[in-house]
């Protein structure tokens, strides 16, 4: 079992629509919590940390559920420009480098 | 603008050729790091640095060595590249233990023939 997991994906939606991401974790000591968008061919880049209290930015909600292990993504109002791979990455806090990354997942937002 | 700097941008080697990846950043972190990616895959730490004058292997630390050479750059050397080392490299830094995410360079696409 691989210690981050996220939904394989792809995800196809309209314009508009709600979308939501999940991940899992193995390692019940994880610290941090992230989620990262990265377009085709270029570098990850920070889209929302995840606390457990969950937190909002605009169209976009993280919610970490500790107890299942878990965190989320949920985008509202989809726009053509999300369309994107969605990095979960989950970091132990115990040690610089400690930090593992799902595989991603693809979201394609389309007309 | 401040961020973190890859070069190179493109690379082609052949097998058994050898070659530094450079990175510098000026966010004054003290940690940096280097990361594979490989396709329809997540990122995989070859070698990190804590802080000025350590470094740790990673996950895949096999053909790699590093150099924190100061606080702002840390360089990643193939001493004799294998077609396994094909991939997009990517550098980051952060702030300590990274609890704040990190902050990554743009990469460096090598092939490796």
């Amino acid at each position: 079992r691989k210690e981050v997991e996220q939904d394989p994906g792809p995800f196809n939606v309209p314009e508009g629509a709600t979308v939501a991401f999940n991940c899992t974790y193995s390692n019940s000591a994880s610290q941090s919590f992230f989620w990262y968008r990265q377009d085709c061919r270029k570098e990850p880049k920070l889209l929302m940390s995840v606390y457990s209290s969950g937190n909002e930015d605009g169209r976009f909600t993280a919610q970490l559920n500790r107890a299942s292990q878990y965190i989320s993504l949920l985008i509202r109002d989809s726009k053509l420009s999300d369309s994107a791979t969605y990095l979960c990455v989950v970091n132990e806090g115990t040690n610089a480098g400690k930090s593992t990354f799902g595989d991603g997942t693809t979201l394609t937002v389309k007309p | 603008n401040a961020g973190v700097t890859q070069t190179p941008k493109f690379q082609v080697l052949k097998t058994g050729q050898s070659m530094t990846l450079q990175c510098a950043q000026d966010m004054n972190h003290n940690s940096m790091y280097w990361y594979r990616q490989d396709p329809g895959m997540g990122l995989r730490l070859i070698y990190y640095s804590a802080s000025e004058g350590t470094t740790d292997k990673g996950e895949v630390p096999n053909g790699y060595n590093v150099s924190r050479l100061n606080k702002r750059e840390f360089s990643l050397r193939l001493e004799s590249a294998a077609p396994s080392q094909t991939s997009v490299y990517f550098c980051a830094s952060s702030e300590a233990q990274a609890a704040f995410g990190y902050t990554f360079g743009s990469g460096t696409r090598l092939t490796v023939v």
